[in-house]
């Protein structure tokens, strides 16, 4: 069984721009949610979808906005980016959240 | 809201225990889990437990709860250069779809 997979797994923007982050569920999994790791705070908790709605929402700016397909699929954006954006920004799904989550390798997001 | 707190460094010698402990506040939480994040690498499940238990015992990892204190430790016996990594502990509430993270320890193991 395939892994979550999320692309790109590098990328670099300037301050202004925005982005868009894909994620692909284990398949069968419903729930997927978005973390932010930074190396001073840690996961920070961005948001999670259940069949393509928002069941819940960390404490960020409306900056960062999300989205989940009919085939569970999810994209995560960040409009007007920011140097402190840089982070690795993970992606997990479970068959049930939170339960048990499975993480995909991350997308390593880079503002200068 | 939740909290949860780590010690971020733990520095062991090969073939001893090694003992990661984590603070949280939410006397709701459900479930609490050990993740490993390996460089490069996202997080991986080690091992949870149920906050009715006590103690559960996986192989060479041990998880003890301490439901009073709000403290959980995960033991890691005759630890080996391959369990170097950052562990997070992370609790699940009762009646919210997230987990919260602590920071993450940092556990070097030396030969």
């Amino acid at each position: 069984k395939a892994g979550v997979t999320q692309t790109p797994r590098y990328l670099i923007k300037t301050r202004g721009q925005q982005v868009t982050l894909s994620c692909s569920p284990i398949s069968g999994h419903r729930s997927v949610s978005w973390y932010q790791q930074t190396p001073g705070q840690g996961l920070q908790f961005l948001f999670e979808y259940f069949s393509e709605t928002q069941r819940n929402k960390g404490n960020f700016p409306g900056r960062f906005s999300g989205r989940q397909f009919s085939n569970s699929r999810s994209e995560m954006n960040v409009s007007t980016l920011e140097l402190g954006d840089s982070a690795l920004y993970l992606c997990a799904s479970s068959v049930n959240t939170p339960g048990e989550l499975f993480f995909g390798e991350g997308s390593r997001l880079t503002v200068l | 809201g939740e909290d949860v707190e780590q010690s971020l460094f733990l520095s062991v010698r090969e073939g001893d225990s090694s003992v990661i402990n984590c603070t949280y506040t939410d006397s709701s939480s459900t479930y609490l889990y050990w993740y490993k994040q390996e460089p490069g690498a996202g997080l991986q499940l080690l091992t949870y437990i149920f906050s009715n238990m006590d103690m559960k015992q996986d192989q060479r990892l041990t998880v003890l709860l301490n439901k009073k204190d709000k403290h959980l430790s995960l033991r890691i016996a005759d630890t080996q250069t391959g369990d170097s990594a950052i562990y997070f502990c992370a609790e699940e509430s009762s009646n919210d779809y997230k987990l919260s993270f602590g920071a993450g320890t940092t556990v070097t193991v030396r030969a």
